[in-house]
């Protein structure tokens, strides 16, 4: 059960476009479309931005969206905005347990 | 609206135990299962397991296995964990979550800060 691989850190200027990728193995991610993306901010708990790989909860901004190729998620933020600064864990479901992914810093320049 | 909020920070010392509670408001307690996850310091989340809340049946992740306890009080819509004989590498905050779905985790607490130290 390691955790799903995604780059340390991503960055961009506010209005740009970022992608975060979250790759696993056909156990987990490429075996269930069930991943999650969540965002958290320092001190606080964490927040749920996408799941079913595409679906946004009422109140995310369309801004954020997701997509699933083979064994890699990915989550985009377009229209970056200062207030995206924080962390990002993707998650999926693998079976009877769930796995996190190793986190990304997203830095708004 | 739904609500989770956990207990206090605990500072304990090596050896001794902690019991961190998770109070749910807001929803039908029992239609849900709440889960578990781990945040060590300047560290990434790791899923620490889930309680079913209808059958009270724990289900623990690798590594959670042995001195992590997870229980329910249906009558309170509380979920507890139970951390025995504590180790330094246990301080972290622990967060309670609701699963709206599979891996889809909706509601959070605010957190429990665990310092295990001397």
């Amino acid at each position: 059960q390691s955790a799903l691989t995604q780059p340390r850190s991503v960055s961009g200027s506010p209005g740009q476009s970022i992608a975060i990728s979250c790759t696993g193995t056909s156990s987990d991610v490429g075996g269930y479309n069930y991943v999650s993306w969540y965002q958290q901010h320092p001190g606080k708990a964490p927040r749920l931005m996408i799941y079913d790989v595409t679906k946004r909860p009422s109140g995310v901004p369309d801004r954020f969206s997701g997509s699933k190729s083979g064994n890699t998620a990915s989550l985009t933020i377009s229209g970056l905005q200062a207030e995206d600064e924080a962390d990002y864990y993707c998650c999926s479901n693998a079976g009877w347990y769930s796995i996190f992914g190793t986190g990304t810093k997203v830095t708004v320049l | 609206q739904v609500q989770v909020v956990q207990s206090g920070s605990e500072l304990k010392k090596p050896g001794t135990s902690v019991k961190v509670s998770c109070k749910a408001s807001g929803y039908t307690f029992t239609s849900y299962s709440m889960n578990w996850v781990r945040q060590a310091p300047g560290q990434g989340l790791e899923w620490m397991g889930w309680i079913n809340s209808k059958t009270g049946k724990p289900t623990y992740a690798q590594g959670f296995t042995g001195r992590f306890v997870f229980s329910l009080d249906t009558s309170v819509s509380t979920a507890y964990l139970q951390i025995i004989s504590l180790r330094a590498e246990d301080t972290a905050v622990y967060y309670c979550t609701r699963d709206g779905a599979l891996a889809t985790y909706d509601y959070w607490g605010q957190g429990t800060l665990v310092t295990v130290s001397s």
